[in-house]
This record gives C-alpha cells, sequence and structure tokens, in this order.
C-alpha cells in the first residue's frame, strides 16, 4: 500500500471551492485513489475513486496529474455540512483487500 | 446499494463485563469484513479482517483473546469486547467489500462504546 501524506486540516468559509491535496510518491502502477469522506461518529462514506487525469460525479472533482504522484480532491461551492475529514487512500485493492487509514485531513467550514 | 449494519449505534457498560457488536450486509454476501477502532480526534485503526467459515486475522498489537470475531455466515460477523475496561472505550467501525476496487468498501455506522 502506497503512503500517503495530506494536510491535517484545512478551514475555508461556506460557498468558496476547496481543494485537498493528497501525496502519493510511492504510487504503484495498478493502484487506484479513492476518498473517503468521515462524519463525526458516523462511518466513512466513499466520495470518488480515479486512475488517472480528472473524475467528477455529483459530490466532487478528482484531480490526477501525469505522474500520479499526487491528486487533488476538489468540493465544490462548500458547504457548512462538508465539514468532516477526509482520507485518501491508494492501492490496487482486490476484493478482500484490507484498507489502511491515513490520518486524514480534517476540514472544517466557516459561515 | 450495498449497505452493512451495525448494532448497536452505541452501548454503555460496566468494567468487567463483555459487549458484543453485530455488523450485517443487508444485501449482499460479505465473505470478508473488517473490524476498526477509532479513538477521538484519531483516524480508523484496523483490528481484524473477519473472514467467513474461518478465523479472524488481527492486527499486531490487537488481543485476539479479548476481541473475539465470529463470521459464521456470509452477512453477518460480530466483535465481542471480553472483560470490558474503559479503556476499551472507543468508536468500532465494520466494513465489508463489495467487489473490486477501494469503492467496493462500504462501512457501518459504527459503535459507539462506553466502559464505565
Amino acid at each position: 500500500l502506497a503512503k500517503t501524506t495530506q494536510p491535517i486540516s484545512m478551514d475555508s468559509y461556506e460557498g468558496q471551492e476547496v481543494n485537498i491535496t493528497c501525496s502519493h510518491n510511492n504510487i504503484a502502477t495498478n493502484d487506484y485513489i479513492t476518498w473517503y469522506q468521515q462524519f463525526p461518529s458516523q462511518g466513512p462514506r466513499f466520495i470518488i475513486q480515479g486512475y488517472k487525469t480528472k473524475v467528477t460525479n455529483e459530490v466532487a472533482s478528482l484531480f490526477i496529474p501525469a505522474d500520479r504522484k499526487s491528486s487533488t480532491l476538489s468540493l465544490p461551492r462548500v458547504s457548512l455540512s462538508d465539514t468532516a475529514v477526509y482520507y485518501c487512500l491508494v492501492g490496487d485493492h482486490g476484493r478482500d483487500d484490507k484498507i489502511i487509514f491515513g490520518k486524514g485531513t480534517r476540514l472544517h467550514i466557516l459561515p | 446499494g450495498a449497505v452493512v449494519s451495525q448494532h448497536p449505534s452505541w452501548v454503555i457498560c460496566k468494567s468487567g463485563t463483555s459487549v458484543k457488536i453485530e455488523c450485517r450486509s443487508l444485501d449482499f454476501q460479505a465473505t470478508t469484513m473488517f473490524w476498526y477502532r477509532q479513538f477521538p480526534k484519531q483516524s480508523l485503526m484496523l483490528m481484524a479482517t473477519s473472514n467467513e467459515g474461518s478465523k479472524a486475522t488481527y492486527e499486531q498489537g490487537v488481543e485476539k483473546d479479548k476481541f473475539l470475531i465470529n463470521h459464521a455466515s456470509l452477512t453477518l460477523s460480530t466483535l465481542t469486547v471480553t472483560s470490558a475496561h474503559p479503556e476499551d472505550s472507543s468508536f468500532y467501525i465494520c466494513s465489508a467489500s463489495v467487489g473490486q476496487g477501494a469503492y467496493g468498501y462500504t462501512f457501518g455506522s459504527g459503535t459507539r462504546l462506553t466502559v464505565v
């Protein structure tokens, strides 16, 4: 499993776009990049996954440069309800492979 | 989508007693489930991998005699905290794989255990 590095915490304001970058210098060829969101006292929730370039869904966008050594989760027009911890995970997860979580980024949205 | 139901959502028990936490896959079969523990302001820590019909695999440093895991069917895994002590108070989360890739993992809503 590739080691990931994310900022420990970030603050932003409602309505702003928030970008959280994750470094994964040792990413392997078969590895995917996945982001999870966790609210207090809840289990993590899948946000988005990508392999290269850009992926967008109804919640977020994921930007992955050509060298894949980093990735950026972009949350458009955040609201107070986006206050959560965001985890970047990198791995070639087989069906039953375990997931090891890093420290994550604690995002705090201010009014 | 695939749902994992975890029960109870919170429990308070006396020191020295045992507590059982259930994790059920509602609309899919889970041959493998995972148990995590999370302390306040910290990340999830993997405790063990639960395999249907066989013994669980524990991570280094996790006491297998204290945290008993049973995965007797394809839809149910249980974690029993035996002889609980205040230091076992934590947030316990289960997860299961629903397919290939990390997106295939779904998590339960967690169980807040408080030992008094």
